[in-house]
């Protein structure tokens, strides 16, 4: 049975204090792992698709990065808007090609 | 407009009303979802209309029932609902390939309470 764990649960930096959100997998066929951010309220806001071990994405202070266990998410010296639920899913041959199966989330503050 | 649009933002009804969520793409999608989100639960896919017709119905309860008149409208009507459906709804859509489907997009959601 597939299986997506993100860590922590919660996470509380102050600006500009550089971390990591991981998401640990286990998936039977990983046809892509995708990160969303997603503000209160709001619906999740795509980020990134990873599709092989070794891929790496960039935008402004967020990296992602993929093994074949896990998925780091990188943000360097956030900032207060970077405040958000981040959340991994992913795409697999158990899944199918329509579904994407979620973790939980990391929350992220930011302190100014 | 952009992206994907659902409507209404927030619904309050009871248990013995009928309502309607609506959501609207403008990506050129051919794939539409709807997913639940309840506190501290992962995103639950609920339906998935590919080209208009249902592929998937995740063992949902008949008192959801979702209707797709065309790859770029879905609904999802509502009716007898119980408060543990209190959640936010959200509608997503994506292009599905020969090869590869693309990320899923999503609206900014209708939180729904049920009293």
């Amino acid at each position: 049975e597939d299986q997506v764990t993100q860590s922590p649960e919660a996470l509380r930096l102050q600006e500009g204090e550089s971390s990591s959100l991981n998401c640990s997998y286990t998936v039977s066929g990983l046809r892509g792992l995708f990160w969303y951010r997603q503000d209160p309220g709001k619906g999740p806001e795509f980020l990134f698709t990873l599709y092989s071990a070794g891929e790496e994405k960039e935008k402004e202070r967020l990296k992602a990065t993929l093994t074949k266990k896990e998925s780091f998410l990188h943000i360097t010296a956030p900032k207060p808007e970077d405040s958000a639920t981040y959340l991994c899913a992913v795409r697999s041959l158990s899944t199918g090609a329509n579904n994407l199966f979620f973790g939980t989330g990391t929350r992220l503050t930011v302190i100014p | 407009e952009t992206g994907v649009t659902q409507t209404p933002r927030h619904l309050v009804m009871g248990m013995t009303n009928k309502k309607s969520l609506k959501c609207e793409q403008h990506l050129g999608h051919n794939a539409m979802y709807w997913y639940k989100q309840s506190a501290k639960k992962p995103l639950e896919l609920m339906f998935v209309y590919n080209f208009k017709e249902q592929t998937e119905n995740n063992s949902v309860p008949s008192r959801f029932s979702p209707e797709c008149p065309n790859s770029s409208h879905l609904f999802l009507h509502l009716h007898t609902l119980q408060p543990e459906d209190s959640a936010l709804y959200l509608c997503a859509s994506s292009h599905v390939g020969e090869t590869r489907n693309t990320e899923a997009f999503f609206g900014q959601g209708t939180r729904l309470t049920v009293v």
